[in-house]
């Protein structure tokens, strides 16, 4: 168990809709990653959170966005869903602030497996 | 760009040894070592900066070759636990977001 928590655990919805999927990084833990793992693919980093403020940005589409709030947990929000949006969503938290986490351990949820049917 | 892992799949006998390459064409600042089992979250295994540094705990270790702009990961008298998906994370600089390779599939037998 690495101290994230990702919820939900599965997320069935249909196209044109909208979802949350929402992440509790570590304790102490300011950074927070989202990762998209369609199946059987590599990990594509989406976007960085590091204590409520936006640092890095990866390939994530503009039908996608994300916040951390004020007690560091951060929501993913993904709208106007596709069939190929149907992936497994990470969130990984880190302690430092340095953009991408390039020199950070970061320690990775359960993930959210999206369907969308 | 993303890295190059090879090999893509392998599959062991309990005790044989692995080495999984992870290769860029940038210039690499950082490689971090994950597995992740079949719908799983991705465990983190280590990070190893420029400098050439090898680490290792346990019968997992790996290398990073900054001249060659890659890195091994060794596994010694595997174990069935060890099977899964290995990833392998590469930064090009401190401030930089990782970019992951596409896996190696890992399968060790009885």
């Amino acid at each position: 168990d690495s101290g994230v928590t990702q919820t939900p655990k599965h997320l069935i919805t249909a196209t044109g809709q909208r979802v949350t999927l929402r992440c509790s990084p570590r304790s102490g833990d300011l950074s927070v990653y989202w990762y998209q793992q369609s199946l059987d693919q590599g990990l594509q980093f989406l976007i960085q959170y590091y204590n409520g403020e936006e640092r890095a940005k990866g390939n994530i589409l503009e039908r996608f966005s994300a916040q951390q709030f004020p007690d560091l947990h951060s929501e993913l929000n993904l709208s106007s869903l596709e069939l190929g949006d149907s992936a497994l969503y990470f969130c990984a938290s880190s302690v430092s602030s340095l953009s991408g986490g390039g020199t950070d351990t970061q320690y990775f949820g359960p993930g959210t497996r999206l369907t969308v049917l | 760009q993303q890295p190059v892992q090879s090999p893509q799949a392998v599959i062991l006998r309990e005790g044989e040894d692995a080495v999984i390459n992870c290769s860029s064409s940038k210039a690499l600042y950082s490689v971090h070592w994950y597995r992740q089992k079949h719908g799983e979250a991705p465990v983190f295994l280590m990070i190893l900066l420029k400098g050439g540094e090898q680490k290792g705990h346990d019968k997992i270790s790996a290398s990073f070759n900054e001249k060659k702009q890659q890195s091994s990961l060794y596994l010694t008298a595997s174990q069935l636990s060890y099977s899964g998906t290995y990833f392998c994370g590469t930064a090009s600089n401190a401030g930089n977001m990782l970019t992951f390779g596409g896996g190696t599939r890992l399968m060790v037998k009885p």
